[in-house]
């Protein structure tokens, strides 16, 4: 069965702080690891996909295959970056998405 | 430039009610699935669609039907609502390999 687990519920970081959110997964096969970021009572916006290996906002992730994580971060948190961070996975078709119960990323000014 | 569009936003409901939460993506996307957000339960898929005329079980069908009659509409009906059913409804639509979208929400009080 596949899986998402994010075992932090709550993060508080200083403004200026590095970040790290941690993802990981069980999945039997090749997933596709995303990041999602959802600001107060908005739409979820895609924020990372591995295959794309870019860095959005100044927020990396890297898959670890042998670790089976996919731990999101930045270097310097800023003011803007707190909201609610989810970890998801999908097959290759993309048609659904497994998700993480999601950390609530704070920046402390 | 419309992209997913949710509808009703805001919704209460009386126990035992049913009701239909529209969703429609102007994408051309094949994909389409429904989810529920719950406090300390992230996103749990409800049910999805890979195409019109296919549609497919998630992780909590339960008490949901769903039917997808054409390429852009993907409605989720709530057959008698339960307090249980409070929830956010975040509907999502993607073509294969390619980036799901989400829209804004539903948010549904059942009393």
């Amino acid at each position: 069965a596949q899986r998402v687990t994010q075992p932090e519920k709550l993060l508080s970081v200083f403004k200026g702080a590095p970040v790290e959110l941690k993802c990981n997964y069980s999945y039997s096969g090749s997933p596709e690891l995303f990041w999602y970021v959802q600001y107060s009572r908005q739409r979820l916006q895609l924020l990372l996909r591995h295959i794309s290996r870019e860095s959005i906002k100044g927020f990396t992730a890297d898959l670890n295959k042998g670790e089976t994580s996919f731990h999101l971060k930045k270097p310097f948190a800023q003011e803007e970056d707190s909201a609610m961070y989810y970890c998801a996975l999908s097959g290759l078709g993309n048609e659904k998405l497994t998700f993480g119960t999601g950390t609530r990323l704070t920046i402390i000014p | 430039n419309a992209g997913v569009t949710q509808t009703p936003k805001f919704q209460v409901l009386k126990t035992g009610q049913s009701m239909t939460l529209q969703c429609a993506q102007d994408m051309n996307h094949e994909y389409m699935s429904w989810y529920r957000q719950d406090p300390g339960m992230g996103l749990r898929l409800i049910h999805y669609s890979v195409g019109a005329g296919i549609t497919d079980q998630g992780e909590v069908p339960n008490g949901y039907n769903v039917s997808r009659s054409t390429t852009e509409d993907f409605p989720l009906r709530l057959l008698s609502a339960a307090p249980s059913q409070t929830s956010v409804y975040f509907c999502a639509s993607s073509s294969q390999g390619n980036t799901i979208y989400f829209g804004e929400g539903s948010w549904l009080t059942v009393v």
